[in-house]
């Protein structure tokens, strides 16, 4: 079983729907979570981050956690299609805060 | 601007001929990384630091080699590299807590 798992997609949506990422991971003792944004040739964005269950909001960006499924997600909510890019799920463990990452989710957003 | 700034861009280079990729922080971070990035295979960490002096293996280790003797500096030494090293390679830092990791732009190497 992979560390993160993600659904590799791709995931195509219209103009104006939610977008709906997943991402599982194994270890339970994971304690922060992040999602990055990856445009083509480019280098992975931070866009979100949570540590606690329950929902975190920013704009029109939603992250979900759920421990005790060990389950992380991310909802864009008026998607556009600047959104169009790949999002990576990443867990960080440890003292050292090891990153692990998803191997990602491809979003068209169609106009 | 705070960043993370790699060197080179680009690269390509012949089997076994040693090079080093630089990457330099000014955000005063005390945790830095190295991944490659592969068609299929994602992010994978090479090497992690936590603070100078204190380096440890990520999942692909092997044929890379870090230091930590200052700070901000974190580089990547390929003592002699091979095909199978033709990657995309990102340097990050964290401050830990809410900030992630912050990545620079990325190194394109080609090993022939």
């Amino acid at each position: 079983q992979k560390e993160v798992e993600q659904n590799s997609g791709p995931l195509s949506v219209p103009e104006g729907a939610i977008a709906s990422l997943n991402c599982t991971y194994s270890d339970r003792g994971s304690q922060s979570f992040f999602w990055y944004r990856q445009y083509s040739g480019k280098s992975p964005e931070l866009i979100m981050s949570i540590y606690s269950n329950g929902d975190k909001e920013d704009g029109r960006f939603t992250a979900q956690l759920n421990k005790a499924s060990q389950y992380v997600s991310l909802l864009i909510r008026d998607s556009q299609p600047s959104d169009s890019a790949t999002y990576l799920c990443a867990v960080e463990k440890g003292s050292a805060r090891q990153l692990t990452f998803g191997s990602g989710t491809q979003l068209t957003v169609l106009p | 601007e705070a960043q993370v700034t790699q060197n080179p861009r680009y690269l390509i280079t012949v089997t076994g001929k040693k090079l080093t990729v630089t990457c330099s922080q000014n955000m005063n971070h005390e945790y830095m990384s190295w991944y490659r990035q592969d068609p299929g295979l994602g992010l994978r960490q090479i090497y992690y630091s936590m603070n100078v002096e204190v380096t440890d293996k990520g999942d692909v280790p092997e044929g890379y080699k870090v230091s930590r003797k200052e700070k901000r500096n974190f580089p990547l030494i390929l003592e002699s590299p091979s095909p199978n090293q033709t990657s995309l390679y990102f340097c990050a830092s964290s401050h830990g807590g809410d900030y992630g990791y912050t990545f620079g732009s990325g190194t394109r190497l080609t090993v022939v």
